[in-house]
């Protein structure tokens, strides 16, 4: 089946400590982003990237890093986790740049920072 | 810069009534429009999609929506809605010229009543 998988889905913790949400395709796409979900702003993407080795800042990239290693994986890390980075977060892929494609997305993660 | 509102936050509607959700959009040129449906607990899933042509969309769970260029908007709508419509739904436009960004709106969450 294809899809698109994060984990973990839920997660609670501490200001500072470091966290990576994982997130994994299996429809050998090229596009990968992460979004956050904030009430009443929608989805804003936070990091994007267009294959391998390659990736940029979407909106909202403060506090957060990622990496593209393997064309499956776009790992998210949080180095230093603050409240405001409570949110629910989405992981989503496509077969290439162009927004033409269909995109696809993960499950979600609600993350919960103290 | 292209950008994306709904104007309404929350919509009731009962079992079996129809359905208009409303989506504007700002954009210089003819863009890539999108609906998607999130239902409770779940990531996005794609409802419909608006590239070129035929200005009216059909879209699956028996969802349309109308492309109207002269209005800058594309609302969705159902004839007769089902009480597992329950759901937030997301217009999203993509820039053709930038080919990789799509920007979200902030989200309808519609209600169904008995």
């Amino acid at each position: 089946e294809a899809q698109v998988t994060q984990n973990p889905r839920y997660l609670i913790t501490v200001t500072g400590k470091k966290l990576t949400v994982t997130c994994s395709q299996n429809m050998n796409h090229e596009y990968m982003s992460w979004y956050r979900q904030d009430p009443g702003l929608g989805l804003r993407q936070i990091y994007y990237s267009m294959n391998v080795e390659v990736t940029d800042k979407g909106d909202v990239p403060e506090g957060y890093k990622v990496s593209r290693k393997e064309k499956r994986n776009f790992p998210l890390i949080l180095e230093s986790p603050s409240p405001n980075q409570t949110s629910l977060y989405f992981c989503a892929s496509r077969r290439d740049r162009s927004s033409y494609n269909e995109q696809f997305f993960g499950p979600g993660t609600r993350l919960t920072v103290l | 810069a292209q950008s994306v509102t709904q104007p309404d936050i929350h919509i009731t509607v009962s079992e079996g009534a129809s359905l208009e959700l409303r989506c504007n959009y700002s954009y210089g040129a003819t863009p890539y429009l999108f609906w998607y449906v999130q239902s409770p607990g779940q990531g996005l899933q794609l409802l419909l999609k608006y590239f070129s042509g035929d200005t009216l969309v059909q879209g699956i769970k028996g969802f349309e929506a109308e492309f109207k260029r002269s209005q800058s908007s594309f609302n969705l709508r159902k004839p007769s809605v089902h009480w597992s419509d329950a759901a937030e739904y997301f217009c999203a436009v993509g820039a053709p010229s930038s080919a990789s960004k799509i920007i979200f709106g902030s989200g309808t969450r519609l209600s169904i009543r008995p």
